[in-house]
């Protein structure tokens, strides 16, 4: 089945510091979704790419649509307390019976130090 | 507020038990799933339903037993389940045949099998 690589799995950072994390995979798609998960609750979805090259940004939040189309980057600025959970990208295709499916990757779970 | 409500949030249960997840979603979407999120594995989907009927059992054991009334509503029967069953149990509605549009989820129930 299709596989997401999602590094780094966790970064321990300061308050105030830039985040950078990626996916990747062997195959293509035509959409990336990266999703935040706060503790005790559900994925929220954070940004939705959907064209080879392209840039979105939601607040200090900017992602990154790889032109091979098989990544996607994501880049946190300015890190405040409330950026902390897991972070995960994710990909709709379709499973064996034709229904859109996401396939998510491992995570990046992402720590303030104080 | 995701337009998606998951009841309850929290579920401890012994191994000869019946009980029933109860997931609404208020976002008019027509496809409705459930997820099981273990520790350091990525989202796994168990279920889906497209207006109404169930499409597609992700290989679920048959001690999970999924029922939608309607469009708005799904529940997660659960009987005799072990403890690797521990988990937390997401469900995500959705509006299948309109591209790839993102799954929205709602916070979860932890479920605690003792």
């Amino acid at each position: 089945g299709q596989q997401l690589n999602q590094s780094p799995q966790s970064m321990f950072i300061q308050e105030g510091e830039d985040v950078s994390m990626n996916c990747t995979s062997s195959s293509i798609f035509n959409t990336w979704l990266w999703y935040k998960q706060d503790p005790g609750e559900g994925p929220v979805l954070l940004i939705a790419l959907y064209k080879a090259g392209e840039l979105t940004s939601n607040g200090r939040l900017t992602a990154q649509f790889g032109i091979t189309r098989k990544d996607s980057f994501l880049n946190i600025s300015a890190s405040i307390p409330s950026d902390v959970g897991i972070y995960f990208c994710a990909v709709p295709g379709r499973s064996n019976f034709g229904n859109e499916k996401l396939t998510f990757g491992t995570g990046t779970r992402l720590t303030i130090i104080p | 507020e995701t337009g998606v409500t998951q009841t309850p949030r929290h579920l401890v249960m012994g191994m000869t038990n019946k009980k029933s997840l109860k997931c609404e979603q208020h976002l008019g979407h027509n496809a409705m799933y459930w997820y099981k999120q273990s520790a350091k594995k990525p989202l796994e989907l168990m279920f889906v339903y497209n207006f109404k009927e169930q499409t597609e059992n992700n290989s679920v054991p048959s001690r999970f037993s999924p029922e939608c009334p309607n469009s708005s509503h799904l529940f997660l029967h659960l009987h005799t389940l072990q403890p690797e069953d521990s988990a937390l149990y997401l469900c995500a509605s959705s509006q299948e045949h309109e591209g790839n549009q993102p799954q929205h989820f709602g916070d979860g129930t932890r479920l605690s099998i003792l």
